[in-house]
């Protein structure tokens, strides 16, 4: 089975912090997510990355940076962490396929990060 | 650009009861969809995908049938249980990659015994 792992389930920082959310995925996978998850919104996604080092914002990348430095890890950066960042993390990873015939993400369980 | 609408929660059912989601969507191209599930703390887990129309997706007792003519995904099973209780979400892919799905807003399905 896929597993990917998220570092911490829990995490309290206050503003102003920098803040590091670490993902790991075990199935060598090349495209990896961020999203996050809040009420009544969904899932939004933040950025991905479909390889080493190459990344691409998604839907809201404001407040957010990336590094994948190597293939199995994923890192979601706050440079200055805020309230309206309180949140629920969630990493994901995929196999890339062509065509038309997409590939499922597999989730890990998430970081629910709280800014004070 | 590409939605998914889900019917809004939260879904109430008695333990045996009959089960739909509702799920329609919009994309560009031909998109595959997927019905993820999340149990309480923990993450997503895919539940089934179809990748073309009239694809059956199939899974856990659960179903669902990829429907062009009518942009939908509903999801069904005919007989819930306690364990089903979670927040489902329709989600899309469209194009020829598999970067980005598209969710829906989720729907939370609570089962009574």
């Amino acid at each position: 089975d896929v597993k990917v792992t998220q570092s911490s389930r829990y995490l309290v920082k206050r503003t102003g912090e920098k803040v590091f959310l670490e993902c790991v995925q075990d199935m060598d996978h090349e495209n990896m997510f961020w999203y996050r998850q809040d009420p009544g919104l969904g899932l939004r996604l933040i950025y991905f990355s479909y390889d080493v080092k190459m990344k691409e914002k998604g839907d809201i990348p404001e407040g957010y940076s990336v590094s994948r430095e190597k293939k199995e890890r994923f890192s979601l950066i706050l440079e200055s962490a805020s309230t309206n960042q309180t949140s629920m993390y969630l990493c994901a990873s995929s196999s890339y396929s062509q065509g038309y015939s997409n590939q499922p993400q597999h989730f890990g369980d998430g970081t629910r990060l709280s800014i004070l | 650009g590409d939605s998914v609408t889900q019917m809004e929660g939260p879904v109430t059912l008695s333990e045996e009861a009959f089960l739909t989601i509702n799920c329609t969507y919009t994309a560009t191209g031909y998109p595959s969809l997927f019905w993820y599930v999340q149990y309480p703390g923990e993450g997503l887990q895919l539940l089934l995908k179809a990748t073309k129309a009239d694809d059956k997706g199939s899974n856990k007792g659960f179903e669902a049938t990829y429907r062009k003519e009518t942009t939908s995904f509903h999801l069904e099973k005919g007989s819930v249980q306690v364990s089903d209780s979670a927040v489902y979400f329709c989600a899309l892919s469209s194009g020829g990659s598999n970067y980005k799905l598209t969710f829906g807003k989720g729907t939370l399905l609570t089962v009574n015994p």
